[in-house]
Formats: structure tokens, sequence, C-alpha cells
């Protein structure tokens, strides 16, 4: 079964440092979505992206953190400088073009920032 | 704005018994609704959606949902409870005339005792 595939699974790093998620989704979705799930909350949505276009980044911090899927397939989340509060689960899904098909979720990124 | 309610955190039952997990949404248009269950440290995995016709859907695992519009509400049931499915739920609503921009509820914990 295909899977939407995400590294690393698990990353610490010091605040201020710079740090970077990849993704890969399942194969011929053209959606790839970016969420930040904080313990005890539910994913919050930071981009999404149509192929290679940005569709909605209106939550993305944009000040530290980017994201770009260049070729439209594979895409990265990268922050920087790193704070105390990015400390998170990243997680990638991908979907179909179709706005009523369900997204598929990878294992995400567990970030400690210490 | 979209949004979704999960009123309880916590649901516990005792195993055999039927389950309820409660979810409310706000939206502006016919919305697309969708149910999700986390396992630790795992990305979401999908279990059903409701995107127009019958009100009750049905899905992985033995799941069903009810789509009741007047009441807004989306409710997650099951009608006999096994241990394993205690897990954490997420209820997501979807506005197909927003960019099919995605909002998840905080989560409800069931938590099934045999």
């Amino acid at each position: 079964e295909a899977e939407v595939a995400q590294s690393p699974r698990y990353k610490i790093t010091e605040k201020s440092q710079a740090v970077a998620f990849w993704c890969d989704p399942i194969s011929g979705h053209a959606t790839l979505y970016w969420y930040r799930q904080i313990l005890g909350q539910g994913p919050e949505l930071l981009v999404q992206f149509q192929d290679e276009s940005v569709v909605d980044d209106s939550q993305l911090p944009k000040d530290r953190f980017s994201a770009e899927r260049l070729k439209g397939v594979d895409s990265t989340l990268k922050i920087q400088p790193a704070e105390l509060g990015d400390s998170a689960m990243y997680l990638c899904a991908s979907s179909s073009q179709s706005q009523n098909t369900e997204a598929f979720f990878g294992q995400g990124t567990r970030l400690t920032v210490v | 704005a979209q949004s979704v309610a999960q009123p309880e955190d916590q649901v516990n039952v005792a195993e055999g018994n039927p389950l309820t997990v409660k979810c409310t949404y706000s939206v502006s248009g016919n919305p697309y609704l969708f149910w999700y269950v986390q396992y630790p440290n795992r990305g979401l995995q999908f279990l059903l959606k409701y995107i127009t016709g019958d009100n009750l859907v049905k899905g992985s695992y033995g799941f069903e949902a009810e789509f009741n519009k007047s009441q807004t509400s989306f409710h997650l049931k099951k009608p006999s409870a096994l241990v394993s499915d205690s897990a954490l739920y997420f209820c997501a609503v979807r506005d197909p005339t927003n960019a099919g921009k995605s909002t998840f509820g905080d989560g409800t914990t069931l938590t099934v005792k045999p």
C-alpha cells in the first residue's frame, strides 16, 4: 500500500539552529499539506500545495518557516532559526486533486527544540 | 471562519458497549466532513467521510457517522466497542469554497476498557 514518507522521524535541535523536514507524498497526489500538531491539539495547517504552487500559507510563520515543492512531487519544510515553541509533531499529508478525497498522512517528524 | 468542536476531551466505554464521539462544525457553505484516528507517535488514519447523499456513512473498522445539517453535527459511532479502538479521534471539516482548506478539532481520546 502506498504511503506518505517523512524523514527524519525524530529531530532534536538547539534553539537558533536551522532544521529541515522532508516529505514524499503518494505518487500522483497533486495536493500536499504540512501540518503542525502540538500535544493535546489537533493538526494546524501550515501550508498547502497544489502541484508546485502554494494554495494556502496563511498560518505559516514566514519570518522563520519556509516550504517548497519545486517539481510538484516531494517537499521540504524548513525552520530557521528554531525556537523553543516550535517543538511539536510536523505532519505531512497528501491527497488527490479532488477536494472530496481524504488526506493520507505520514508518520510525522517529532521536533524537540532545546 | 470555519471551525470544529469536539466537546469531550475523553470518552470512556466498556468493551462491547456502543460508543459515540461527538463533533460539531461551523462552515459557510456545504461541508465536507471527515473522521481520522491517531495511534501514539503515528500519523492520522482516515476512517470515513461525508460529502453528499445519505446522512449515515459507514467507514473502516465498523465505525459509522451521522451527518445532521440542522444541528451541524457529525458524531462518530460504533455499535460495539473493542479495546483496540482505544485511540485519539479527530473530526475535520473542509470547505470546498475555501480552496479545500481543512480544519481539525482538538481530538477526543477514546478509552475502551475490557
